[in-house]
């Protein structure tokens, strides 16, 4: 069983500043990968950004990156230059990644951000 | 944008009554899965689909059910929806590799009186 925990329920910061979002999971497969989601007010669920498991390098997705520490099994997002528009609900997610199955996620609690001037 | 469609987008229903959602995709993906999402959840996966006619169930799977009759359609099926079921409901398709990412419909908010 796999399980995601974002102990952050809220964050704020300012405009142009950078903000790191915690997640933290718990798997005992030995493959996975770990996905960020956003959330705007409007609902619909954004894909951010994805790191492999045996991925050597943090994965990068403009403004977006993820800081990935096996060891610690913590998968921060980090979004650099903050806008007004990432104000949102964000979302962390981890699978198996054997290849051939389905790919069923598993969510955590999300973090609302909120961007301010 | 990835060609999912959820239909109804907003349902008010009564206890007992059976419901049906759908979800519509134009990419042929093999994957389709429906969660749902409550507060302090997260979102929840409730069934999943392989293919036409294969299809298996999730961590929330109790009190529904789902079918797939073509690639492009996937039903969810509250056969008697109760109150606890009053949620925003979610369709998603995976893309193949190497990162098997997720892309979800508008979602379908539900609410059982």
């Amino acid at each position: 069983a796999q399980k995601i925990t974002q102990t952050q329920p809220g964050m704020f910061v300012q405009e142009k500043e950078a903000v790191t979002l915690d997640c933290t999971y718990d798997t005992s497969d030995q493959s996975y990968g770990l996905f960020w989601y956003k959330q705007p007010s409007s609902g619909e669920m954004i894909f951010l950004i994805y790191q492999g498991s045996y991925d050597e390098q943090n994965a990068t997705e403009g403004r977006y990156s993820l800081n990935f520490q096996k060891a610690r099994k913590s998968a921060n997002l980090v979004i650099s230059a903050s806008q007004l528009g990432d104000s949102a609900m964000y979302f962390c997610a981890t699978r198996p990644e054997d290849t051939g199955t389905a790919s069923k996620l598993t969510f955590g609690t999300g973090t609302r951000l909120q961007v301010t001037l | 944008d990835a060609g999912i469609t959820q239909s109804p987008r907003h349902k008010v229903t009564e206890t007992g009554t059976p419901v049906t959602l759908r979800c519509h995709q134009t990419e042929n993906h093999r994957y389709m899965y429906w969660y749902r999402q409550d507060p302090g959840h997260g979102l929840r996966l409730i069934h999943y689909s392989y293919g036409v006619k294969d299809t298996d169930k999730g961590e929330v799977s109790d009190g529904y059910s789902v079918s797939r009759s073509k690639t492009e359609d996937f039903l969810l099926t509250l056969e008697s929806a109760t109150s606890s079921q009053t949620s925003v409901y979610f369709c998603a398709i995976s893309r193949d590799r190497p990162t098997y990412e997720q892309y979800f419909g508008p979602g379908t908010r539900l609410t059982v009186t």
